[in-house]
């Protein structure tokens, strides 16, 4: 199985600062087919269901703030949330979907500093 | 609009079985393929299992292989989940979830809000 691990565990940013999170998988999740990473990003609110945030590493979904950016290729991924607002606080998880099963990383909890 | 309700959710002993549903509408259910991820208490997202939208190929996380199986019914647009031999560890909220196109090698697009299974004697 692909382990996909996360840091930090946790941070804390004041309301309008970056932030960044790390993915890190233990294979490529780089395709030589066709030269995309399947990799995608997931934001948690309390009591809410995931949302998708990111795919193909840095392709935004429709309807997600500008704020929030992917980046990273093979086995190392940022997710960056340029600004951050107090409704960005939650729960992010990475996934890998390029091998079954797909895993999801441990997540990185994001609050207000 | 999509949407995915899921039902089925009790509280169960271990060893006992149980069958989760998933209603979706909204959506071309057949062109899709389909994933259960669980999230047990305060803990992180688990990928279970997914079937395709074309052949409808199953894929399981090693942790259920043998007591789960996944199936769909695309006449009735719904997604199911069995699951026997239940144990403790099984205890979580199981989302119902979409892919983006009719292959499991891809991101989830839509959850459903969850049924909880509870596995305690």
């Amino acid at each position: 199985d692909i382990v996909m691990t996360q840091s930090p565990d946790s941070l804390a940013v004041s309301l309008g600062e970056r932030a960044t999170i790390n993915c890190k998988s233990s294979q490529s999740v780089l395709s030589s087919s066709n030269n995309k990473n399947y990799l995608a990003w997931y934001q948690q609110k309390p009591g809410q269901p995931p949302k998708l945030l990111i795919y193909w590493a840095s392709t935004r979904e429709s309807g997600v703030p500008d704020r929030f950016s992917g980046s990273g290729s093979g086995t190392d991924f940022t997710l960056t949330i340029s600004t951050l607002q107090a409704e960005d606080v939650a729960v992010y998880y990475c996934q890998q979907y390029y091998r079954p099963p797909f895993t999801f990383g441990p997540g990185t909890r994001v609050d207000i500093k | 609009e999509v949407q995915l309700v899921e039902s089925g959710g009790v509280l169960v002993q271990p060893g006992g079985s149980l069958r989760l549903s998933c209603a979706a509408s909204g959506l071309t259910f057949s062109s899709y393929a389909m994933t259960w991820v669980r999230q047990a208490p305060g803990k992180g997202l688990e990928w279970v299992s997914g079937i395709s939208g074309g052949d409808g190929s199953p894929y399981y996380t090693d942790s259920v292989k043998g007591r789960f199986t996944i199936s769909r019914d695309n006449s009735e647009s719904t997604l199911y989940l069995q699951m026997n031999s239940l144990r403790v560890e099984d205890t979580a909220v199981y989302y119902c979830a979409k892919a983006s196109s009719s292959s499991c090698y891809s991101r989830i697009d839509y959850w459903g809000q969850g049924t909880q299974v509870t596995v305690s004697s």
